[in-house]
């Protein structure tokens, strides 16, 4: 079974400073991880993705996540943040080894980035 | 990149009645389309595999009596909530996959979802 855990529900963070959503995993092979952003009443908008290489990931509007494996965790980061970044961003993970599986999300963690 | 459609974007409807909601991929073909559901500040939560040209997986705990789900061709599926009632009143997400599916170029492009709410 694969599970994703996104520990903090809110993140509050002031314009201009930087910003770190966390994300751990756990799948029973080698994980597909990816961040979603979603604003209200909308879908999913992809962020970016790590399959494999480096473990620094660069993604849309500034954003960044860092696969660490001992840590099975994928924290996304932006250095500087706007307050346009407010949304709910989720984390999600896939298992590349077993074949056919889906997507299973974490449960969103609200960014508020304040003037 | 790959654009998928959802329409309505906002339904109100009566209890009791059933709605259709449909989900296209405008400039891909998806043999596979997911289902999900949010409610409220939560995550997704799949309810549906959908697979053209076959029946849909569902997920444990989703009716399918309840959550018709109809994947006719490569760029459309639908799911039709049949016999609405207030608690099916959700935010209902499509996606759909380009490449194989247990492949590195797997791809997963979600619509802007649904509102749905039944009175």
């Amino acid at each position: 079974a694969q599970s994703v855990a996104q520990p903090e529900d809110q993140v509050n963070v002031a314009e201009g400073n930087p910003l770190t959503v966390k994300c751990t995993y756990s799948v029973s092979g080698n994980p597909y991880l990816f961040w979603y952003v979603q604003y209200p009443n909308r879908g999913l908008q992809f962020l970016l993705k790590y399959i494999t290489g480096d473990n620094l990931v660069k993604g849309s509007y500034g954003f960044e996540a860092e696969f660490n494996k001992s840590q099975t965790s994928f924290h996304l980061k932006k250095p500087s943040a706007l307050v346009s970044d407010s949304a709910l961003y989720f984390c999600a993970v896939r298992d590349m080894n077993s074949g056919y599986s889906t997507l299973t999300f974490g449960k969103g963690t609200m960014l508020l980035v304040s003037p | 990149g790959a654009v998928v459609s959802q329409h309505p974007s906002r339904v109100i409807c009566k209890s009791g009645t059933s709605v259709k909601i449909e989900c296209r991929s405008l400039d891909f073909q998806a043999t596979t389309m997911f289902w999900y559901r949010q409610f409220p500040k939560q995550s997704l939560m799949l309810m549906a595999t959908s697979n053209e040209g076959s029946k849909a997986t569902y997920e444990q705990g989703v009716e399918k009596d309840k959550f018709l789900i109809n994947h006719a061709s490569l760029t459309l599926s639908t799911l039709t909530v049949t016999s609405a009632h207030p608690e099916d009143s959700s935010f209902y997400i499509c996606s759909a996959h380009t490449g194989e599916l247990a492949g590195e170029n797997n791809e997963q492009f979600f619509g802007p979802g649904t509102r749905l709410t039944v009175l």
